[in-house]
């Protein structure tokens, strides 16, 4: 079935650093690809995304390519802050039990950014 | 932000009893899915609906049921509270199959 393997955190680093959270998916057919984030005590919010491959989503300064030849969808930003301190979570979608629609989540990773 | 709301927020209850979490949603969407979360574990699965009266299991369903007799309302129960059911539950829902899903804020559970 469809899986999702993302790095082990907590990643700490200092503020303006770059920032990669590698993410690696299995699947069958062709998924959509997301990264969500976590602030403390929140539910879950829709970071990014990406339908087919070769697609970058982009947001807040936060991008990720869908490359299917090595089926990952890593996560870079470039010069992260404090307030991008949260846990991040790489998904697709995928099939459960014959039916579509849910999204099969990776872990997550705790990112903490220092000043 | 989606409009979804769950309730309750918070919940302590004794191991045995039952209980229900409800999640309501005002955009419409055809899918909603309830998972829980716990450390180390992610996101899981516990099931989730694909319209009014359609649900299926997810991963982690046993000791679970659902229901949803409206579009807006997909309610959890807990036949028999254990504390290994101790979690944050959360509530999402998504327009259609292959497409982003909205998360409610999330209610956590207790079981004593």
């Amino acid at each position: 079935g469809n899986s999702v393997t993302q790095m082990e955190g907590p990643v700490t680093l200092s503020e303006e650093a770059f920032l990669t959270i590698n993410c690696t998916y299995t699947a069958t057919g062709y998924p959509s690809l997301f990264w969500y984030v976590q602030y403390p005590g929140e539910g879950l919010q829709l970071l990014l995304k990406a339908t087919k491959a070769d697609d970058k989503g982009s947001n807040k300064g936060f991008e990720a390519t869908y490359r299917k030849e090595t089926t990952s969808f890593h996560l870079e930003k470039g010069s992260v802050q404090v307030s991008d301190s949260a846990v991040y979570f790489c998904a697709l979608s995928g099939r459960y039990g014959g039916s579509q629609g849910n999204l099969i989540f990776g872990k997550g990773t705790k990112l903490s950014v220092k000043p | 932000d989606a409009g979804i709301t769950q309730s309750p927020r918070h919940k302590v209850t004794e191991t045995g009893t039952p209980v229900t979490l409800r999640c309501h949603q005002t955009e419409n969407h055809r899918y909603m899915y309830w998972y829980r979360q716990d450390p180390g574990h992610g996101l899981r699965l516990i099931h989730y609906s694909y319209g009014v009266k359609d649900t299926d299991k997810g991963e982690v369903s046993d000791g679970y049921s659902v229901s949803r007799s409206k579009t807006e309302d997909f309610l959890l129960t807990l036949e028999s509270a254990t504390s290994s059911q101790t979690s944050v539950y959360f509530c999402a829902i998504s327009p259609g199959s292959n497409t982003e899903a909205f998360f409610g804020q999330g209610t956590r559970l207790t079981v004593v």
